[in-house]
C-alpha cells in the first residue's frame, strides 16, 4: 500500500511570508496528525484530526497556524505569517481507526527554512 | 503529565556488538510504548510497540525492547548491531487512559555503528 505523501519536501521562505504544506494519508486512515520537529528535538504534535473534525489542537499556535481536512482525506497546514522559530520539519502521520494502540505511519516530512 | 526521557544523545557501538538505547517515561496511567527510527531526510518508521502482556517485545530488523514497569523504562536492544542500524531513534509514550491519544516523543538518540 502507498505510504503517507507530503509536499513540498523542502521550502525556504522569508519571515512574515506565508506557506502551506499538503498531506495525503494512507487510504482508509481516519486519524491524521501534524507534527513539528525542530532540530535536535522529538516531534511535537500540532493538531490531530479524526475524519474531518479536529480532535486536539491544544498545541497549535492559532494566531499564525491553521489546518484543515475538509473531506476527511488529505489535509493542509498553513503558517501565516512565518517566524524564524518556525524553521523545522513538519511531519504528517496517519493511523487506522482503532483503540489507540495502533502505530502511526509517518510521511517523509517538509523541511521549512525561514530566513 | 506525560513525558519521555532519552538520556543519551548519542550511542556508539561496533558492528557485531550488542546495542542498547535507553528510554524512561512518565505517564499518569498505564502506558502504550513505541520505538521509531528515522533515517536522514525520511519520516519516522515504526519499529515496535508494547501494549500489554510479555514484557519483552520483538520488532522489525531484529530489534527488541524490554518494558520494566517498576523502573518506568522501555530500553531498545539488539544482540548484534549492523552498520545499517545507524540512525536516529525515538521513544514515544501514550497514556492508554487518554481519549485524545496523543503521542509524546523523546528528543531522540543518534545511534552510530562503526564497521
Amino acid at each position: 500500500e502507498a505510504g503517507v505523501a507530503q509536499s513540498p519536501r523542502y521550502k525556504i521562505i522569508e519571515k512574515r511570508q506565508s506557506v502551506a504544506f499538503w498531506c495525503n494519508p494512507i487510504s482508509g486512515h481516519a486519524t491524521l496528525y501534524w507534527y513539528q520537529q525542530i532540530l535536535g528535538q522529538g516531534p511535537k504534535l500540532l493538531i490531530q484530526f479524526q475524519n474531518n473534525g479536529v480532535v486536539d489542537d491544544s498545541q497549535l499556535p492559532k494566531d499564525r497556524f491553521s489546518a484543515e481536512r475538509l473531506k476527511g482525506v488529505d489535509s493542509t497546514l498553513k503558517i501565516q505569517p512565518a517566524k524564524l522559530e518556525d524553521s523545522a520539519v513538519y511531519l504528517c502521520a496517519s493511523r487506522v481507526p482503532g483503540q489507540g494502540m495502533d502505530e502511526q505511519y509517518f510521511g517523509p516530512g517538509t523541511r521549512l527554512t525561514v530566513t | 503529565a506525560q513525558s519521555v526521557a532519552q538520556p543519551e544523545d548519542q550511542v556508539n557501538v561496533a558492528e557485531g556488538n550488542p546495542l542498547t538505547v535507553k528510554c524512561t517515561y512518565s505517564v499518569s496511567g498505564n502506558p502504550y510504548l513505541f520505538w521509531y527510527v528515522q533515517y536522514p531526510n525520511r519520516g519516522l518508521q515504526f519499529l515496535l510497540k508494547y501494549i500489554t502482556g510479555d514484557n519483552l517485545v520483538k520488532g522489525s530488523y531484529g530489534f527488541e525492547a524490554e518494558f520494566n514497569k517498576s523502573q518506568t523504562s522501555f530500553h531498545l536492544k539488539k544482540p548484534s548491531a549492523l552498520v545499517s542500524d545507524s540512525a536516529l531513534y525515538f521513544c514515544a509514550v501514550r497514556d492508554r487512559g487518554s481519549t485524545l491519544g496523543r503521542l509524546y516523543f523523546g528528543r531522540g538518540t543518534q545511534l552510530t555503528v562503526w564497521p
